[in-house]
């Protein structure tokens, strides 16, 4: 089955620096990979993804790019605010043709944000 | 829609008893997911659904585990008996099957903590 890994467990940054989140999967049919932040108490929220044929997207602060070749994906967030901290989950996810979904998750990335 | 709807939010027992938990989904999503949540191990994913048939239970951790999917919308997720290492975060998720527009995004419960003393 998948396993995605993820990297690293906890990252703490200045206000306004740039935080970055890796993740590796082992299922080469993984095809799209979402990413949820998770504030403390609350549910997982998606907040971006990408599908395997696109290599870089972009929503504001945050980026995720994408290297199908080595199996890596990573989420970029500039500019960090207090508001980011939180845990972070990159996933993996595949729908052969003819199969059912299946979403595995990272073991979550917790980003603090110090003002 | 209300969105998913999980019960109870809070749950403690004593070692021994029996849990069930309970979840909505959001109506038209065929796919239901159990997720358990602990600080040790993270979101690990339990079981899930497609139109109300169990697909992969491969992540319950053991026959004191079990779940249900009667109707498109209820599923339970059952304990029995409780021990304290159960004692997590239970999420239940839905989603509507991959199509040609979007992506399977997952949306969370509020989540049922457990506690087993």
């Amino acid at each position: 089955g998948e396993n995605v890994e993820q990297h690293p467990s906890t990252l703490s940054v200045q206000e306004g620096d740039s935080a970055v989140i890796k993740c590796t999967y082992s299922d080469s049919a993984s095809n799209y990979f979402p990413w949820y932040k998770q504030e403390l108490g609350k549910r997982p929220q998606l907040i971006i993804d990408i599908r395997s044929n696109v290599g870089e997207k972009k929503d504001q602060r945050i980026a995720v790019t994408l290297n199908k070749t080595a199996k890596h994906f990573s989420l970029h967030i500039t500019e960090t605010q207090p508001e980011d901290s939180a845990v972070y989950f990159c996933a993996a996810s595949r729908v052969p043709p003819g199969g059912y979904q299946k979403v595995t998750f990272g073991t979550g990335t917790k980003l603090q944000v110090i003002p | 829609d209300a969105g998913v709807i999980q019960s109870p939010r809070h749950e403690v027992t004593e070692m021994g008893q029996e849990v069930t938990l309970r979840c909505k989904p959001i109506s038209g999503h065929d796919y239901l997911f159990w997720y358990r949540q602990t600080m040790m191990r993270g979101l690990e994913l339990l079981i899930y659904f497609n139109n109300n048939v169990p697909i992969d239970d491969s992540g319950m951790p053991e026959d004191r585990f079990s779940a249900k999917m009667p109707n498109a919308s209820f599923s339970t997720l059952k304990i029995q008996p409780s021990e304290p290492r159960d004692s997590a975060v239970y999420f239940c998720a839905s989603s509507i099957a991959w199509g040609g527009t979007g992506a399977n995004v997952l949306t969370f419960g509020a989540g049922s903590r457990l506690t087993v003393l």
